[in-house]
């Protein structure tokens, strides 16, 4: 059974910092990679979509990055500020059709003004 | 419409009461997915449909859960006789078609059992 696991799960920086965000999974045999980020009591935003071809995708300040044989992937966030402040999940779509999304639990973080 | 839309907002049942949930997808896409998020988790797949054909209900937990789309547009996910541990926040999100595309959310329905 696919496992996604992210660490930390809490994170507080000053602004202006960059960052690292952390998710791995146990079975490599997946189809892509998303990150999502979700403001409290808000459903979730898509950040980047990366197929399992693809070994990164960036979009503005943001960067991920996706090593399927050592089952990691990793969000850095350049330059943080406040409005970052969400809790940002990763999801694994496992197999070859339209199967559903597997979830870590998230890292909730905190950028400090 | 412009995104996914999901109401009500907010359901507080008392347990043992049935609810239903409804989630209004952006107009076209063709896939739709139910999810359950509890307080500090990660969302969860419950079930999933390609137009109005239910092609994976797994995630269900029990046959309490129930859920529709009968015309392949707006889905609502039922649940009978709710328990406390149903309490979750329920969500809904759609996309146009194929596994290479972005899912998109709605806000959700977050649903308290007393």
């Amino acid at each position: 059974k696919q496992e996604v696991t992210q660490i930390p799960a809490a994170l507080s920086v000053p602004e202006g910092e960059n960052l690292v965000l952390n998710c791995s999974f146990t079975d490599s045999a997946i189809y892509n990679l998303q990150w999502f980020r979700q403001d409290p009591g808000k459903g979730l935003t898509s950040l980047l979509l990366i197929q399992s071809s693809q070994r990164e995708q960036t979009s503005g300040r943001l960067n991920a990055s996706l090593d399927k044989s050592s089952g990691r992937s990793t969000l850095y966030i350049a330059a943080s500020q406040p409005g970052d402040s969400a809790t940002y999940l990763c999801a694994v779509r496992i197999g070859w059709g339209n199967t559903p999304l597997v979830f870590g639990k998230g890292t909730r973080l905190s950028v400090i003004a | 419409g412009a995104g996914v839309s999901q109401s009500p907002r907010y359901k507080v049942a008392k347990r043992g009461q049935d609810v239903a949930l409804r989630c209004d997808p952006i107009s076209g896409h063709v896939s739709l997915f139910w999810y359950q998020q509890a307080l500090g988790q990660g969302p969860e797949f419950l079930t999933y449909f390609q137009n109005e054909a239910q092609l994976d209900k797994s995630g269900l937990p029990s046959d309490r859960f129930f859920a529709e789309r009968p015309e392949g547009s707006v889905s609502t996910l039922k649940i009978q006789r709710t328990q406390q541990e149903d309490s979750a926040v329920y969500l809904c999100a759609s996309s146009f078609q194929g596994v290479r595309e972005k899912l998109f959310f709605g806000s959700g329905t977050q649903l308290s059992v007393l």
